[in-house]
């Protein structure tokens, strides 16, 4: 099973930061790769897939990168409504796999 | 406008069973993979199980597996999850979600609201 390591798991920030995610995968996986924010109480939504082609509709301040193991996700600039949860996923093989999220909460 | 929406959940006791649906409408839903996925209280996001378009491939997770069935009726626009001999560890909120691709990857877009099940005597 390919296993993803997201980190950090938590992360706190201000209006405006840039904010960097990481998920590293145990194999390579080319750009099989999905990010997904989540609010509470609500279904996660699709922001990035293939690595790094943004979703349609999902605003440019959203981006992400890699492909193989190492891939990152990042905000250039925190708004408001960016406090989530968010969650990379392979898509390569079964079982599929998330990572376990990184929380971004108000500094 | 696509749509996927849940529903079944609801308490069961630990060993009993459960059926969860999910209407899909919007798209051609027979032409796509759907799936699964489950997040317990307070916690991440866990693939459950995945069905192709013509039932043909058929994956779980090993913590379901033997226990949980997918299923789908493209005529019906609907995918299934039998849950049997559940235990007080599948208690979570179900999504079932679209799986869609392109040369270079796939991804799970969209979802649906989900349906929360509780199992607990």
């Amino acid at each position: 099973d390919i296993q993803l390591t997201q980190s950090p798991s938590f992360l706190s920030a201000s209006l405006g930061d840039r904010v960097t995610i990481t998920c590293r995968a145990s194999q390579g996986i080319s750009s099989y790769l999905a990010w997904y924010q989540q609010k509470p109480g609500k279904a996660p939504k699709l922001l990035i897939y293939a690595a790094s082609t943004l979703q349609s509709g999902v605003p440019s301040r959203f981006s992400g990168s890699g492909s193989g193991t190492d891939f990152i996700f990042t905000i250039s600039s925190l708004q408001p409504d960016d406090f989530a949860t968010y969650y990379c996923q392979q898509l390569i093989s079964y079982p599929l796999t998330f990572g376990g999220g990184t929380k971004v909460e108000i500094k | 406008e696509v749509q996927l929406v849940e529903s079944g959940g609801g308490l069961v006791k630990p060993g009993g069973s459960l059926t969860l649906s999910c209407a899909a409408s919007g798209f051609s839903f027979g032409s796509y993979s759907m799936n699964w996925v489950r997040q317990a209280p307070g916690k991440g996001l866990e693939w459950v199980s995945s069905i192709s378009s013509s039932s043909y491939y058929i994956y779980y997770a090993d913590s379901v597996k033997g226990r949980f069935t997918i299923s789908r009726d493209n005529a019906k626009n609907s995918v299934f999850l039998q849950m049997n001999s559940l235990r007080a560890e599948d208690t979570a909120v179900y999504y079932c979600a679209r799986y869609d691709y392109d040369d270079n990857s796939g991804w799970f877009d969209p979802w649906g609201q989900g349906t929360l099940v509780t199992v607990s005597s």
